[in-house]
């Protein structure tokens, strides 16, 4: 099992908005950035959030971050068919002293 | 623009060795963290490991500690994966990623398959 934990899916319906939970503990989430990223099938990861809130460019405001605590939160509004994908959050462990991941989460645009 | 590029992947049998590498451009390579991250088929992302920006700090996740090995040349622009004593379930695509963080830009992978 993973050191963060995701829901294993989320579903909603075009524009409808979604929002997936990544939850730690005072290690990793709470002491540092959380990154986000989106996977489609068969292809790379690729960055969505990084440092908790921010988006790279390229990457449309209807994807959002947020952190309290020791939990953070991707949300995704306007939904479209091509946001059908696996999402991961992920962090540094500073008493592990290792990168970790959420395990995932699919989303199904119904 | 960025651009990870990973190469070494293939088949192995286990107890095997093989060598992954990771040619970046379009950074300054030696401005930053390196790491590798894993996907076994059907699976999630697995951290693999780190190195810092100037080779002076490696970390690795207990499934691989004392078996792989993660370096980088500095004036090549490139990140190596010395993989030792392969099992069957270090069967996966292994991506290389630039920080900050658990990765701020991926390469497109490259698979290994440790099978008898």
């Amino acid at each position: 099992q993973s050191v963060l934990t995701q829901p294993p899916s989320v579903s909603a319906a075009p524009g409808q908005k979604v929002t997936i939970s990544c939850s730690g503990s005072s290690s990793n989430i709470g002491r540092n950035y959380v990154s986000w990223y989106q996977q489609l099938p068969g292809t790379a990861p690729k960055l969505l959030i990084y440092e908790n809130n921010k988006r790279p460019s390229g990457i449309p405001d209807r994807f959002s971050g947020s952190k309290s605590g020791t939990s953070a939160t991707l949300g995704i509004t306007g939904l479209q068919t091509g946001d059908e994908a696996d999402y991961y959050c992920g962090t540094w462990d500073s008493s592990l002293s290792v990168g970790v991941f959420g395990g995932g989460t699919k989303l199904t645009v119904l | 623009q960025v651009q990870l590029v990973e190469s070494g992947g293939g088949v192995v049998r286990p107890g095997m060795s093989l060598r992954l590498s990771c040619a970046a451009s379009g950074f300054t390579f030696n401005n930053y963290d390196m790491l590798w991250v894993r996907q076994a088929p059907g699976k999630g992302l697995e951290w693999v490991a780190v190195i810092w920006y100037d080779g002076s700090n490696k970390y690795y996740a207990d499934s691989v500690k004392g078996r792989f090995t993660i370096s980088r040349d500095n004036s090549k622009n490139t990140l190596y994966l010395q993989m030792n004593s392969l099992r069957a379930e270090d069967t996966a695509v292994y991506f290389c990623a630039r920080g900050p963080g658990v990765g701020h830009y991926w390469g497109q992978g490259t698979l290994v398959t440790v099978t008898s």
